[in-house]
């Protein structure tokens, strides 16, 4: 069973505008990690932003914000204030573990954010 | 940026032909991990390790082998290449376990196979 969904292939937002990128997870694990990575078209994966199963608020970095719906298993990325820079692949994964060596990362086959002027 | 370095960057090689991967890490973290990333389907674990000498075999490990003999180097083997290995790989660490951690990556390996 795939155990992270992104559903959205593409997406289009405009400058200065803000933009979902929606993240569904499925996991029996009490204890996990949402992180959210940029890919831009040079290729490299960047870290972006995480939260844990037991944090009581979403997440905030910058920018970037995670709208946590624990009971939905959902974990969406929300960008402020898009900008062109933004325009990349963005990956959705989990990270499951309580158990010892059992931290492994989950991917989403991702979105695709174009931002236009 | 995490010190990870892939080599090479990018390689071409022949169906049946031995392939090493190398990352090397300066952090001095316990956890290495090799991804590939293929279209459709994001990045998909293929081997990691907890520590030196110790491996195990992630989602997609048929055709792959790993060694870690020092920290700071995770090597990825294919011992004959085949064409569905044609991919881009990705060596990742991660200081600590549990769910708490992000993996931080390198900059890929881009590997085709003719």
């Amino acid at each position: 069973a795939q155990k992270i969904t992104q559903t959205q292939p593409g997406m289009f937002v405009q400058e200065k505008e803000a933009v979902t990128l929606d993240c569904t997870y499925d996991t029996s694990d009490p204890s996990y990690g949402l992180f959210w990575y940029k890919q831009p078209s040079s290729g490299e994966m960047i870290f972006l932003i995480y939260q844990g199963s037991y944090d009581q608020q979403n997440a905030t970095e910058g920018r970037y914000s995670l709208n946590f719906q624990k009971a939905r298993k959902s974990a969406n990325l929300v960008i402020s204030a898009s900008q062109l820079g933004d325009s990349a692949m963005y990956f959705c994964a989990m990270r499951e573990g309580t158990a010892y060596n059992t931290d492994k990362l989950i991917f989403g086959t991702g979105t695709r954010l174009q931002v236009f002027p | 940026d995490a010190g990870i370095t892939q080599s090479p960057r990018h390689k071409v090689t022949e169906t049946g032909t031995p392939v090493t991967l190398r990352c090397h890490q300066t952090e001095n973290h316990r956890y290495m991990y090799w991804y590939r990333q293929d279209p459709g389907h994001g990045l998909r674990l293929i081997h990691y390790s907890y520590g030196v000498k110790d491996t195990d075999k992630g989602e997609v490990s048929d055709g792959y082998s790993v060694s870690r003999s020092k920290t700071e180097d995770f090597l990825l083997t294919l011992e004959s290449a085949t064409s569905s290995q044609t991919s881009v790989y990705f060596c990742a660490i991660s200081g600590t376990g549990g769910a708490t951690q992000p993996q931080h990556f390198g900059d890929g390996t881009r590997l085709s196979i003719l």
